[in-house]
């Protein structure tokens, strides 16, 4: 199975700061159609997951600009520009192009 | 505006099984691909399998190939999710999620216990 490892996995920011997470995959994402099925998902408290970037960089309808998805092959990035308090919760990064689909350990952001 | 609402949550004896559903509004449910996920307590997220109801074909992860069962009624736009041979270990929450999980259920709690 493909190892999605993700860091740091807690992050503390200040409110209106940036916040970026790391997701290294243990195989190239890349699809043999030149697609990367690499998804960020984000879990509030209490709720189920929320995807936000599907395709590495695509965002989800209703997701504030201020979050982006960036990478290619195994390297991936989840950047939140200026981190709201409403941002906190548990990120997940997800590969679906290696058969069983596999998440990132999760990164939990809290506001210092 | 597609939906996936779960059923209830699950109270379950060490040994049992249990079954799981979710049923999709507001789209074409044969079109789509449908994902299982579940989420012990305090822990992250583990992918279980997957099913594509236009096919009528069902994926577990190795993990799980022995004791689970994905299903699909057309009928009645709804996919299920069983599990046997539950042990305390099987507690968690599990989601249904469209394929690629742009829209999730609200989760099912499933507690296996004495």
């Amino acid at each position: 199975d493909v190892v999605m490892t993700q860091s740091p996995l807690s992050l503390s920011v200040t409110l209106g700061q940036p916040a970026s997470i790391s997701c290294t995959s243990s195989q190239s994402l890349l699809y043999s159609d030149g697609t990367t099925h690499l998804y960020w998902f984000q879990q509030r408290p209490g709720q189920s997951p929320r995807r936000l970037i599907y395709k590495v960089s695509n965002r989800d309808s209703g997701v504030p600009d201020r979050f982006s998805g960036s990478g290619s092959g195994t390297d991936f990035t989840l950047k939140i520009s200026r981190v709201e308090a409403e941002d906190v919760g548990v990120y997940y990064c997800m590969q679906g192009t290696h058969w069983p689909e596999t998440f990132g350990q999760g990164t939990k952001l809290e506001i210092k | 505006q597609v939906q996936l609402v779960q059923s209830g949550a699950e109270v379950k004896k060490p040994g049992s099984s249990v079954k799981v559903s979710c049923k999709v509004s507001g789209g074409n449910f044969s079109s789509f691909a449908f994902s299982w996920v579940r989420q012990a307590p305090g822990q992250g997220l583990e992918w279980m399998g997957g099913i594509i109801p236009f096919f009528g074909s069902a994926n577990s992860a190795q993990k799980f190939q022995d004791r689970v069962t994905l299903t699909a009624d057309k009928s009645k736009n709804t996919v299920y999710m069983e599990m046997s041979s539950l042990t305390s270990e099987d507690t968690a929450v599990y989601y249904c999620a469209r394929g690629g999980g742009v829209v999730w259920g609200q989760g099912t709690l499933v507690i296996v216990s004495s």
